[in-house]
């Protein structure tokens, strides 16, 4: 089976834009969950979707959205991007039933200039 | 609030035993994970308990006790491979995360 895959790996914007990063789970996976990784602050959850619907959905501002397509597919959208958003953006998608089992991707490399 | 504390750095020998240890406080708790990540990879799933004990998986061990909101992860005959950033996270209706302990294994 192919793996969790995110696009794109690497970014970069400047303060005010948006951005959008997109996310591929295991075929299979119906959860997908993300993920924010700084040195300073960890993994930090964002938010968490099952068969299209936000499940839950961590203490970050409204500036960062997300949603999940039919195929399980997710995207998350961050707008009037800040400098303390450049992160290591990390998804990964479970099976719903053994959602401590997570399988992540390689991240998106988001820095802010 | 919730909190998990692990340490953020631990330095052991090839062939030796470690052990990274998991506190947390959480509103909720269903079970805690393991995770390995190696610098610029993604986070692997390693370890979970729902209940108190231990639970092996080859190399790896992880031990729960939900009375005293403790848990920790065992790597015995540590290897070179096995230096990375180890998370502990507890699973109330998502994954928190600790902050994560570096583990240095040196020859």
């Amino acid at each position: 089976k192919a793996g969790v895959t995110q696009t794109p790996r690497y970014l970069i914007k400047t303060r005010g834009q948006q951005v959008t990063l997109s996310c591929s789970p295991i075929s299979g996976h119906r959860s997908v969950s993300w993920y924010q990784q700084t040195p300073g602050q960890g993994l930090q959850f964002l938010f968490e979707y099952f068969s299209e619907t936000q499940r839950n959905k961590g203490n970050f501002p409204g500036r960062f959205s997300g949603r999940q397509f039919s195929n399980s597919r997710s995207e998350m959208n961050v707008s009037t991007l800040e400098l303390g958003d450049s992160a290591l953006y990390l998804c990964a998608s479970s099976t719903g039933g053994r959602d401590y089992e997570q399988y992540f991707g390689p991240g998106t490399r988001l820095t802010v200039t | 609030g919730q909190s998990l504390e692990q340490p953020s750095e631990v330095t052991a020998v090839e062939g030796a035993i470690v052990q990274i240890n998991c506190t947390y406080q959480t509103s909720g708790f269903y079970g805690l994970s393991w995770y390995q990540q190696h610098d610029g990879g993604a986070p692997t799933f390693l370890s979970y308990n729902a209940l108190d004990g231990l639970e092996e998986t080859g190399r790896f061990s992880s031990f729960l006790s939900r009375s005293d909101s403790y848990g920790y992860l065992l790597l015995q005959e540590l290897q070179m491979k096995d230096s990375a950033s180890y998370f502990c996270a507890v699973r109330d209706r998502k994954l928190i995360f600790g902050q994560g302990t570096e583990l240095s294994v040196k020859p």
